[in-house]
């Protein structure tokens, strides 16, 4: 089965400040997708930013990247000029790419506070 | 309406009532979810249904029952609920291949907002 380890229950940043969010997982399949999903408080989560295993370039979406380290499973988030919006829970996701409407094994996620 | 949509926000129920919770897709997809998020615990996988039909059942207790009448709409009846099920209630879509077919999907799931369950 596979595991998704969120290491950093909390982390704080100073607005503008960069932050990076990390995330390991375990799995023995080759072909899968990771995610990050955000929920802010009392709001619905949001998908931040995805990558496909099969793809050697890191994902990035405006000031959100990612660190894909496929041989040693890790697949951290890096958050460039912080803003009091990005403050929320972060969810690392994994999804086999071969099952259909099959299971996301989260971890349990990091909570992001920033700071004005 | 867009998205996915949950009703209700928030529920109080005894450990004696009925009540069900909704949720509604707009985004055409053809598979739905139920998670249930409590604090201090990850996400935990519910059901799901692809294409109408019920594909994963994790070991749910009974007095969960879902249905899903069509790939828009998913309910989550309860009944006889314990204290401990308080939780937040998460729906999630996604479009999904039908089976046999190759094809590319993005394997994202799309959330509602959640229905904040109180069982007293």
């Amino acid at each position: 089965a596979q595991t998704v380890t969120q290491s950093q229950p909390e982390m704080s940043v100073q607005e503008a400040e960069t932050v990076t969010l990390s995330c390991t997982y375990d799995t023995s399949e080759s072909d899968y997708y990771l995610f990050w999903y955000k929920q802010p408080p009392s709001r619905q989560m949001i998908l931040v930013i995805r990558q496909e295993a099969y793809k050697q370039q890191n994902a990035t979406e405006n000031r959100f990247s990612v660190n894909f380290q496929k041989a040693a499973k890790s697949f951290s988030l890096k958050i460039s000029d912080s803003q009091l919006g990005d403050a929320a829970m972060y969810f690392c996701a994994y999804r086999s790419f071969n099952t259909n409407a099959g299971k996301s094994t989260f971890g349990d996620g990091t909570t992001l506070t920033v700071k004005p | 309406e867009t998205g996915v949509t949950q009703t209700p926000r928030h529920l109080v129920m005894g450990m004696t009532n009925k009540k069900s919770l909704k949720c509604e897709q707009h985004l055409g997809h053809n598979a739905m979810y139920w998670y249930k998020q409590s604090a201090k615990k990850p996400l935990e996988l519910m059901f799901v249904y692809n294409f109408k039909e019920q594909t994963e059942n994790n070991s749910v207790p009974s007095r969960f029952s879902p249905e899903c009448p069509n790939s828009s709409h998913l309910f989550l009846h309860l009944h006889t609920l314990q204290p401990e099920d308080s939780a937040l209630y998460l729906c999630a879509s996604s479009q999904e291949l039908a089976r046999g077919l190759a094809g590319f999907r993005t394997g994202e799931l799309f959330f509602g907002e959640g229905s904040r369950l109180t069982v007293l």
